[in-house]
């Protein structure tokens, strides 16, 4: 990957399990937003923490940010079936024109 | 879902044919883009825009070509389809200033 990489590559547990998955990125970045893709469909955004937030919550989300680390995690609560599929992070460069996607990780979440 | 529609979803073709996969956004956005993603990998830029008239190579090397006529448009042309061609390409759009970019449902191409 040009910036990084999530891990786990994929994960699976129970339903009402916490879910967390994490990405690392290489270069400084501005923001960095975590999406989520359903298995043969375009991305979905879910939250945006920008370089100055440590912190970030949206519903069942808790995204953190370490800058001083390179790595953020995407923390899922009370887990549902509906929550499988494939979650992305993206860095937002100064001097980039573009989104920097890591690998992915691939949640599966057992009803 | 975001208003950005993709056509066709799905596409077999053969090698040597020339195809163009359409794109169009109902948000007014002025930054649009094309990635192709293999199954299951990451995301790789082809393309992008920034407004009418106005198109750039992204970071992966692509043999397909893209215009920008109209806001809304932003289609991607193969001239001569190969197998190699095969995979997933996705368009998203996304306003001037803002980070987040809006993604169409997909096309799978497969040329065999």
């Amino acid at each position: 990957s040009q910036q990084g990489e999530e891990d786990p590559q994929a994960l699976s547990i129970q339903e009402g399990e916490n879910a967390t998955m994490n990405c690392s990125y290489k270069t400084s970045i501005n923001n960095l937003q975590w999406y989520r893709q359903n298995s043969g469909r375009g991305l979905v955004h879910l939250i945006l923490i920008r370089s100055n937030e440590r912190e970030k919550h949206s519903g069942r989300l808790r995204v953190t940010l370490d800058t001083s680390k390179k790595s953020s995690s995407l923390l899922i609560t009370a887990s549902r079936a509906a929550d499988t599929a494939s979650y992305f992070c993206a860095t937002d460069s100064t001097g980039a024109n573009n989104l920097f996607f890591g690998t992915g990780t691939r949640l599966t979440v057992i009803p | 879902e975001a208003d950005i529609y993709q056509t066709p979803r799905y596409l077999v073709i053969g090698t040597g044919k020339k195809i163009t996969l359409e794109c169009s956004q109902t948000m007014g956005h002025d930054k649009m883009y094309w990635y192709q993603q293999d199954p299951g990998m990451e995301l790789h830029l082809i393309h992008y825009s920034y407004g009418v008239n106005s198109t750039e190579k992204g970071d992966l090397s692509s043999e397909s070509t893209v215009s920008r006529i109209r806001t809304e448009h932003f289609p991607l042309t193969l001239e001569s389809a190969r197998p190699s061609h095969t995979s997933q390409y996705l368009c998203a759009s996304g306003e001037l200033g803002q980070e987040t970019q809006y993604f169409g449902p997909g096309t799978r191409l497969l040329v065999l």
